[in-house]
């Protein structure tokens, strides 16, 4: 019974190409994340959405873009994938945005390989 | 701005021993600070927080750290390491209020039989 489930785990893919990873929580949390992980193991925000509402949008080209159907799932979607892109991606959530309680949740991670 | 420090990106200790990993912050805010451990293939759980009151924090599996403000510290410290502890740490802060964090680049801790 995975708190945050993120799909597929892996993913492998050709540069140019479109991919979309999806996060679904079942904590009912209110916030949700998008975290990249690098190779140097840096994990860096890109994305943030409170109740479907975009609050955190880090510096990162426009080619990715989130969407919140409801609060529980937030999906990224990759336009014309770079060597660059190559990496871990992280799904996470909290509680609410208020940094009351603390702790991030996480996903076990999407890997993208971009050949 | 605020940003983390993780000296050290791999520390190794024999079981029994003691386990230091060290973090340093930066923040123009009173902070919060995490802990997180990251097993192999999987996401990253909280092993301990500091939020306010008291500066030592205890956390899951033996694991304590210590908010140092004069030293803009917060090291995670255990008495005996154990096997099942090799995994990735990542110190992390945030702002009061704001569930923005920010996590230092990881110490990959390594326990020797």
């Amino acid at each position: 019974d995975t708190a945050v489930s993120q799909t597929p785990k892996y993913l492998v893919t050709q540069m140019g190409n479109d991919k979309s990873i999806k996060c679904e929580q079942n904590l009912g949390h209110d916030t949700m994340y998008w975290y990249k992980q690098d190779s140097k193991k840096f994990l860096k925000i890109m994305f943030s959405y409170n109740n479907k509402e975009l609050i955190i949008n880090e510096t990162v080209p426009n080619r990715f873009s989130p969407k919140s159907p409801d609060k529980a799932h937030l999906n990224l979607h990759i336009n014309s994938l770079e060597l660059g892109d190559s990496a871990v991606y992280f799904c996470a959530s909290s509680q609410d945005w208020t940094g009351n309680t603390g702790e991030l949740f996480f996903g076990e991670g999407s890997r993208l390989t971009v050949l | 701005a605020q940003s983390v420090t993780q000296l050290g990106s791999h520390v190794s200790v024999s079981e029994g021993a003691l386990v230091l990993l060290r973090c340093n912050y930066s923040s123009s805010v009173p902070p919060y600070l995490f802990w997180y451990v990251q097993y192999p293939n999987q996401g990253l759980q909280l092993l301990l927080k500091y939020t306010t009151g008291a500066t030592l924090v205890k956390g899951i599996n033996g694991f304590e750290a210590e908010f140092k403000k004069s030293e803009t510290s917060f090291h995670l410290t255990k008495p005996s390491a154990h096997m099942s502890d090799a995994a990735e740490y990542f110190c992390a802060v945030s702002e009061n209020n704001f569930n923005k964090f920010y996590f230092g680049s990881g110490t990959k801790l390594n326990v020797k039989p």
